[in-house]
């Protein structure tokens, strides 16, 4: 198994520009969800999903779209970027149908937008 | 509501000496609770998890924590110090009534020194 991909691993947008960040994983797992890490906050949680054509909103939501239209599959788009997205973001996965289920984690995507 | 603190910013240690990394967490609800590591340019792994079973609980490469309800607290610790424990340590909560909300700690950058 591969796990949890993320694409790309660097991007530099100009303010304005949209993107989608990919993220797939391979483990059949129904729960995935879109965090950012900026220096001394920890991770936040942006957008999550519960399996395919359910999503919902997390902590800091703004800016940020998303859709689940497979299991395998749940990208990231910015529509408009802003510099204070600039961030590195994380893609997490984990089984549903139990508790304290351990999230898998991403590589993550640093992204810088100027 | 919940919410988790971790008290160091920064921690350094000589190698073969011990580790404390300090957790307080808040929480109205019965918590479960998570130390994650995050090593340069990597993705978060999961050390160990609190699931309201024993209030000891080891992880991997020789981390434990003990789960203190009277004093709210969740501290990581290891007995040696190893070079390659050199890497940013998250504290995260979350609550039996949502496990799909992880509330992450600012994180506590370990430092080794030979």
């Amino acid at each position: 198994n591969a796990g949890v991909t993320q694409t790309p691993k660097f991007q530099v947008l100009k303010t304005g520009q949209s993107m989608t960040l990919q993220c797939a994983q391979d483990m059949n797992h129904e729960y995935m969800s879109w965090y950012r890490q900026d220096p001394g906050m920890g991770l936040r949680l942006i957008h999550y999903s519960v399996g395919a054509g359910i999503t919902d909103q997390g902590e800091v939501p703004n800016g940020y779209n998303v859709s689940r239209s497979t299991t395998e599959d749940f990208p990231l788009r910015l529509l408009s970027a802003a510099p204070s997205q600039t961030s590195v973001y994380f893609c997490a996965s984990r089984p549903t149908g139990g508790t304290y289920n351990e999230q898998f984690f991403g590589p993550g995507t640093r992204l810088t937008v100027l | 509501a919940q919410s988790v603190t971790q008290l160091d910013s920064h921690v350094s240690v000589s190698e073969g000496t011990p580790v404390l990394l300090r957790c307080n967490y808040s929480s109205s609800y019965s918590p479960s609770l998570f130390w994650y590591v995050q090593h340069p340019n990597k993705g978060l792994q999961l050390l160990l998890k609190y699931t309201s079973a024993a209030t000891l609980v080891k992880g991997i490469n020789g981390f434990e924590a003990e789960f203190k309800k009277s004093e709210t607290s969740f501290h990581l610790t290891k007995p040696s110090a190893h070079m390659s424990d050199a890497a940013e340590y998250f504290c995260v909560v979350t609550s039996v009534y949502n496990t799909d909300k992880l509330i992450f700690g600012t994180g506590t950058r370990l430092q080794v020194f030979p």
